[in-house]
C-alpha cells in the first residue's frame, strides 16, 4: 500500500531534549516536506526536500533540522525542544509537478 | 509570495444543503490548485487538484471545484451535502514551475446537522 509512516503519533517531552521524528514513504516520491498545523493557522511549512540531499527552508524553519540521505526518509529532528514548538505535524511526499502531496497521519508532539 | 485566504472558518449545515466554500489566492505566476480535507483526527487527503484544462475539475465524493482566472479564486461546491463531510477543508495553491512550495489556507472547518 502506498504510504507515507511517521513515527511516533504521539510524544510528550521535556524542553531541551533533543528529539528526531521519522518520515518514511514509499512510492519513490522525490519531494517530501514538513508541516505544523497549529489551530487558526492551518498547515505551514518548515522545511522541503526536492530530492537527495536537497533541502531548504519553509515558512517556519526555526528551531528545527531536516536530513534526506536517502529518498524514502526525510526525518525532522528538533535539537532543542520549546514549548511553542508543541504541535501536529505532518510529513508529505509528492511525484512531481503534477502530483498532489500524499500525507502521513500525523505526530502530535507535546513540549513541557 | 503566494497565499490563499479561506474567508469562512466555520461553516454550519444542515444535510442536504448546497455547500459552496470559499478559496482566493494571491500569486504573480502560473498556479496549480488543490483541496484538500481532514476528517476528525485524521490526516489531510486530496479531493481535488487542478493543473489546465477545463476550469471545473470533479473530485471525490461528489465534490467539484472551479477555477477562475480573473477573479484568483478556486471555490468548492457540492450540490447536497453529507453528515460524513463533517471535516475542515483545506485550500492550497503551488507554484506550477518545478518548485514546491505549496501554501495552505487556515482551514474551514464544516459541521453538518443531520
Amino acid at each position: 500500500e502506498a504510504q507515507v509512516t511517521q513515527n511516533p503519533r504521539y510524544l510528550i517531552t521535556v524542553t531541551g531534549k533533543k528529539l528526531t521524528v521519522t518520515c518514511s514513504q514509499n512510492m519513490n516520491h522525490e519531494y517530501m516536506s514538513w508541516y505544523r498545523q497549529d489551530p487558526g493557522l492551518g498547515l505551514r511549512q518548515i522545511y522541503y526536500s526536492m530530492n537527495v540531499e536537497v533541502t531548504d527552508k519553509g515558512d517556519v524553519p526555526e528551531g528545527y533540522k531536516v536530513s534526506r540521505k536517502e529518498k524514502r526518509n526525510f526525518p525532522l529532528i528538533l535539537e532543542s525542544p520549546s514549548p511553542n514548538q508543541t504541535s501536529l505535524y505532518f510529513c508529505a511526499s509528492s511525484s512531481g509537478e503534477q502530483g498532489g502531496y500524499t500525507f502521513g497521519s500525523g505526530t502530535r508532539l507535546t513540549v513541557v | 509570495a503566494q497565499s490563499v485566504s479561506q474567508h469562512n472558518h466555520h461553516v454550519i449545515l444542515s444535510e442536504a444543503a448546497s455547500l459552496e466554500l470559499g478559496c482566493n489566492y494571491s500569486y504573480g505566476g502560473t498556479v496549480n490548485l488543490f483541496w484538500y480535507v481532514q476528517y476528525p483526527g485524521q490526516h489531510l487527503q486530496l479531493l481535488l487538484k487542478y493543473f489546465s484544462g477545463d476550469p471545473l475539475v470533479k473530485g471525490i465524493k461528489g465534490f467539484e471545484a472551479e477555477f477562475i482566472k480573473s477573479k484568483f479564486s478556486f471555490n468548492l461546491r457540492k450540490p447536497s451535502v453529507q453528515w460524513s463531510d463533517t471535516a475542515e477543508y483545506f485550500c492550497a495553491v503551488k507554484d506550477s514551475g518545478g518548485y514546491q512550495k505549496v501554501t495552505f489556507g487556515t482551514g474551514t472547518k464544516l459541521q453538518v446537522i443531520p
